[in-house]
């Protein structure tokens, strides 16, 4: 079975501080795909960034960086410079190669940033 | 192009009615996927649908059944409503199964009274 933890459930920071969210997943299979969702008070989740097992570079975003690193089985989100903007739930998800669409999710870090 | 669109956005409906959620997908996407949210379990995934056929579910209770139209639009039913499954009901839309991201809607927030 596939598991995705964030042990972070809340963060607060001061706006302009750099910020981490932690991810571990779980899973035995050789080919899944990781995400990144942000969702803000509104409900709708926002997709950020997916990365495939066999790519294990790291990908910065303007703000936004992610270090995948497989021998930790971690796929951590870094957001530079944080804006109150930023405040929101973030998700972790899994999926792997046959299971089709199906994402398993991590509980969500909520991240609040303050002027 | 639009994103994907849920309907009704709120509901409100009392133990033991039945209830049906909509939800569109992004022009040319041909799967789509339910998810329940709720604070004490999280994000669950519900069904897939792909070509008018459930590919994948979820450990749901049979009162949660779903279908998919041929021009991809999808509906999911809830019958005999239970006070716990008051939740935020996602729907994500993909090209096809398996490749890519998905795409999330705005949600259906129902209420159980």
């Amino acid at each position: 079975a596939q598991k995705v933890t964030q042990a972070q459930t809340e963060i607060s920071v001061v706006e302009k501080e750099d910020v981490t969210l932690d991810c571990v997943y779980e899973t035995r299979d050789t080919t899944y795909y990781l995400f990144w969702y942000k969702q803000p008070p509104s409900g709708e989740l926002v997709f950020l960034i997916r990365r495939n097992s066999f790519d294990e570079q790291n990908e910065i975003s303007g703000r936004y960086s992610w270090n995948f690193q497989k021998s930790t089985s971690s796929f951590n989100f870094t957001i530079t410079a944080s804006q109150v903007v930023d405040s929101a739930v973030y998700f972790c998800a899994l999926r792997i190669e046959t299971s089709g669409s199906r994402l398993t999710f991590g509980e969500g870090t909520q991240l609040t940033v303050n002027p | 192009k639009a994103g994907v669109t849920q309907t009704p956005r709120y509901l409100i409906k009392t133990r033991g009615q039945q209830v049906t959620l909509s939800c569109s997908p992004i022009s040319g996407h041909r799967s789509v996927s339910w998810y329940q949210q709720t604070p004490g379990q999280g994000l669950q995934f519900l069904f897939e649908y792909f070509s008018e056929t459930q590919r994948n579910k979820g450990n749901f209770p049979g009162r949660f059944s779903g279908r998919q139209f041929s021009n991809s639009r999808s509906e999911m039913n809830v019958s005999t409503l239970e006070l716990g499954d008051s939740a935020l009901y996602l729907c994500a839309s993909s090209i096809v199964p398996q490749v890519y991201e998905q795409y999330f809607g705005p949600g259906t927030r129902l209420t159980v009274t």
